[in-house]
């Protein structure tokens, strides 16, 4: 069965380095997003991406964050410059189409900011 | 600005029992609605979906409800089993045209969790 893969699976880093997380969609599927859930709070959206550009960004999803499909089956997010307040889950999905269809999660990245 | 609610932070079934899991939303604009499971250091996992020009979606011991004009979603899980001891989302979209496509960014609620016992 098709499934979303993220690397890695446990991040440590200093504040104020860059990290980037990666993920391999699944490979039809167009549309591309990261979510990320801080311990003990809810799932909360960043940023979807379509046809090679930003669809929509919350207001998480500021200067300090970008994302790229560098060669056209990894999707990566790039965070600059971390703060504590970025530890958390991060999640990457994907799915076929726009509203409608579910879309797959991957097991999900922990980021430590020390 | 909460718009996708679940009240219930934790509730507690006992096997082979309904478990009746509770959404409420504000923004009147969704259109799509789903309920993820979550396991610990696992992501969410789609369980079912439901349109909103439906108001009920089966699929095995799952039944997703949807009374619109109270924003109000509901899980059935009947019968409950141990293994169904996990976190759910409800999460909602609705279509958003966008140059070059359209999409549909999943809100998510902040999720309860179930807990079977045998």
């Amino acid at each position: 069965e098709p499934e979303v893969t993220q690397t890695p699976s446990h991040q440590v880093t200093q504040m104020g380095q860059e990290v980037i997380l990666r993920c391999v969609p699944i490979s039809n599927h167009l549309y591309f997003y990261w979510y990320r859930q801080i311990l003990g709070q809810k799932v909360e959206f960043l940023v979807s991406f379509y046809n090679n550009e930003i669809s929509e960004k919350s207001e998480i999803f500021d200067d300090q964050f970008s994302v790229e499909r560098p060669d056209g089956s990894n999707f990566t997010l790039k965070i600059r410059s971390t703060k504590l307040e970025d530890s958390a889950m991060y999640f990457c999905a994907s799915s076929s189409s726009m509203v409608g269809t579910e879309a797959f999660f991957g097991q999900g990245t922990r980021l430590t900011v020390v | 600005d909460q718009q996708v609610k679940q009240n219930s932070p934790s509730l507690s079934v006992q096997e082979g029992r309904i478990s009746i899991l509770n959404c409420d939303y504000t923004n009147s604009m969704f259109d799509y609605f789903l309920w993820y499971k979550k396991y610990p250091a696992e992501g969410p996992t789609f369980l079912i979906s439901i349109s909103s020009i439906k108001d009920k979606n089966e699929d095995g011991r799952f039944t997703v409800f949807l009374n619109k004009s109270a924003k109000h979603l509901s899980l059935h899980i009947v019968p409950s089993q141990p293994g169904d001891s996990a976190v759910y989302f409800c999460a909602a979209s609705y279509l958003q045209m966008n140059y070059g496509g359209s999409q549909g960014n999943l809100i998510f609620g902040k999720g309860t969790k179930l807990s079977v016992k045998p």
